[in-house]
């Protein structure tokens, strides 16, 4: 069975600063997904960005980017300029791939990530 | 609709009633996920439906858990015979088709059983 671990229960940054997440994963599958999910104290699950581990190119999205090494089974989130905004849970979840999986997802157990003004 | 909407967004019960959640996915969205979400931990997996036909009910902890989905759109989850440890946020989420397709998330219905 595939499991996410996120080491770091909680983060502090400062306003402005750059700020990475870590999240280790375990699976013997080749082909799957993984996701950033954001959800803020209103509760609304949100994605920040998601890799697919069959790209070697890590995935961008404006402020947030990944360091997704396969061999490592590793999948950091940096965040970079952090507002105040940034301020959140942050879950790292996989998705297999394969056609015999129902594709729900797996969640870790999630970064709280206070930005300081 | 513009997202996936959950009613009520607030539940209290007593322990041993029923409850009704109710899930509406996102117009057109063929896969519709339940999760169970407890307190300071991420959000665990309970059922998946691909149009009305539930494919996965694995997760479901117990068999006063029923989730159906008749028509293919909206999803009612329902706990019968409430207990404490059926306290949670319960989020639904939906997703274009299988595949990889990113699963969009509602806000969550909280349950606290009294």
């Amino acid at each position: 069975a595939q499991t996410v671990t996120q080491s770091q229960p909680e983060m502090s940054v400062q306003e402005a600063e750059t700020v990475t997440l870590s999240c280790t994963y375990d699976t013997s599958e080749s082909d799957y997904y993984l996701f950033w999910y954001k959800q803020p104290p209103s509760r609304q699950m949100i994605l920040v960005i998601r890799q697919e581990a069959y790209k070697q190119q890590n995935a961008t999205e404006n402020r947030f980017s990944v360091n997704f090494q396969k061999a490592a089974k590793s999948f950091s989130l940096k965040i970079s300029d952090s507002q105040l905004g940034d301020a959140a849970m942050y879950f790292c979840a996989y998705r297999s791939a394969y056609g015999g999986s129902q594709g729900n997802l797996i969640f870790g157990k999630g970064t709280k990530l206070s930005v300081k003004p | 609709g513009a997202g996936v909407s959950q009613s009520p967004r607030y539940k209290v019960a007593k322990r041993g009633q029923d409850v009704a959640l109710r899930c509406d996915p996102i117009s057109g969205h063929v896969s519709l996920f339940w999760y169970q979400q407890a307190l300071g931990q991420g959000p665990e997996f309970l059922t998946y439906f691909q149009n009305e036909a539930q494919l996965d009910k694995s997760g479901l902890p117990s068999d006063r858990f029923f989730a159906e989905r008749p028509e293919g759109s909206v999803s009612t989850l329902k706990i019968q015979r409430t207990q404490q440890e059926d306290s949670a946020v319960y989020l639904c989420a939906s997703s274009l088709a299988w595949g990889g397709d990113t699963q969009y998330f509602g806000p969550g219905t909280r349950l606290t059983v009294l």
